[in-house]
């Protein structure tokens, strides 16, 4: 059964700084993993997907890895903003659509 | 941009009532998925479709029902709610991809559903 674990649980970092969020999975047979933003009361928006093929992808200040083989992804956010605060959740599509999510990691932004 | 609906954004029932939550999307996708969202628990799916009329079970099934008539609505039943079933559904949808790999997974803004 595929597990996914996101570390930290929470995190606070001032304005500006360069994080890194993680994502790590039990069963490297997987068809994607995605990962998501929620604001508290909402749905979630998209912001990322790697193909399990694919080693990386970027959108604007935001990089994410794949390491099938070690099981982990990566969730690089560059000169974070207050508007950054949210609940990050990864993905991980393990089968015909059916994903599976972590917990989340809660991200607070000081101005 | 790809939009989910849903039917309610807040939602309050009595044990026992039969409930229906409804989704829509209007990106011709194939596939559709219920899930709740639980404090603790993290997102659970309990159920998806890949095509209309076609649905399969996700991890928490039990005491939901779904249907899928048209390709653009999927419809979460709660045949006699309970008050375990309070909790924040959320509907999403997808593509398939050209080499059947399944695309992103587009959110709608959830129900928050209060059993009493």
């Amino acid at each position: 059964k595929q597990e996914v674990t996101q570390i930290p649980a929470a995190l606070s970092v001032p304005e500006g700084e360069n994080l890194v969020l993680n994502c790590s999975f039990t069963d490297s047979a997987i068809y994607n993993l995605q990962w998501f933003r929620q604001d508290p009361g909402k749905g979630l928006t998209s912001l990322l997907l790697i193909q399990s093929s694919q080693r990386e992808q970027t959108s604007g200040r935001l990089n994410a890895s794949l390491d099938k083989s070690s099981g982990r992804s990566t969730l690089y956010i560059a000169a974070s903003q207050p508007g950054d605060s949210a609940t990050y959740l990864c993905a991980v599509r393990r089968d015909a659509g059916k994903s599976t999510f972590g917990d989340g990691t809660t991200l607070t932004v000081k101005p | 941009d790809v939009k989910v609906t849903q039917s309610s954004r807040y939602l309050v029932k009595r044990t026992g009532e039969k409930v229906f939550l409804e989704c829509v999307q209007d990106m011709d996708h194939e596939n559709m998925f219920w899930y709740r969202q639980d404090p603790g628990l993290g997102l659970r799916l309990i159920y998806f479709s890949y095509d209309v009329k076609m649905k399969e079970k996700g991890d928490i099934p039990e005491g939901y029902s779904v249907s899928r008539e048209k390709k653009e609505r999927f419809s979460l039943i709660l045949e006699s709610a309970s008050t375990n079933q309070t909790s924040m559904y959320l509907c999403a949808s997808s593509s398939t991809g050209l080499a059947g790999g399944h695309e992103t997974q587009y959110f709608g803004p959830g129900t928050r559903l209060l059993v009493l």
